[in-house]
């Protein structure tokens, strides 16, 4: 079964903290995705990956680093996080040259206090 | 640019009935199509997609959508409502020139299914 993990479901963090959200696929998919998932406003792509060690700056990056060392896994970091980073986060991945279906992992909430 | 409109943040129905979730389109090339499903507190999963074959689309669990160009609209529909339906559903659109590198979701909506 295919598998997107996110490693991290539940987390509180003070402001100015650094905050760092792991991820890890198993399908050996290309491309990653990390999204911000807040009612009202459905899902903002913050940054993503093509290939490892590539990045792209989505929609919504201000606030936000990537990391991308190995295929399988797609790290954001939150330098000095801030109370409008509370939010859920949502990290995706799909095959390179395809219809574009994402694979979900179950999100990390994060609180920032 | 591409965007996504879900009227209706909530819809609440009794279950047994039809469930009918409204979504339009906007893309200025051929776009793939996508209704994904979110359970409280779990990521999202794909229901089903259009990808420029057969105009009506079936997916799991008992789920729908009619592809309509002319009226640039993906609804999603189940002709009987079940408890276990209760869930937020996400409509996107992606372009087909550049895979899931820039889907863009939809607001969501909130189905509320009532005994």
């Amino acid at each position: 079964d295919v598998k997107v993990t996110q490693s991290s479901r539940y987390l509180v963090k003070r402001t100015g903290e650094k905050v760092f959200l792991e991820c890890v696929q198993d399908m050996d998919h290309e491309n990653m995705f990390w999204y911000r998932q807040d009612p009202g406003l459905g899902l903002r792509l913050i940054y993503f990956s093509y290939d490892v060690k590539m990045k792209e700056k989505g929609d919504i990056p201000e606030g936000y680093s990537v990391s991308r060392e190995k295929k399988e896994r797609f790290s954001l970091i939150l330098e000095s996080a801030s109370t409008n980073q509370t939010s859920m986060y949502l990290c995706a991945s799909t095959l390179a040259a395809t219809t574009g279906e994402l694979f979900f992992g179950e999100g990390s909430r994060l609180t920032v206090l | 640019a591409q965007s996504v409109t879900q009227l209706g943040s909530h819809v609440s129905v009794s279950e047994g009935a039809l469930v009918l979730l409204r979504c339009n389109y906007s893309s200025s090339v051929p776009p793939y199509l996508f209704w994904y499903v979110q359970y409280p507190n779990q990521g999202l999963q794909l229901l089903l997609k259009y990808t420029s074959a057969a105009t009506l689309v079936k997916g799991i669990n008992g789920f729908e959508a009619e592809f309509k160009k002319s009226e640039t609209s993906f609804h999603l529909t189940k002709p009987s409502a079940h408890m276990s339906d209760a869930a937020e559903y996400f409509c996107a659109v992606s372009d087909q020139n550049t895979g899931g590198f820039k889907t863009i979701f939809g607001a969501g909506t909130r189905l509320f299914v009532k005994a």
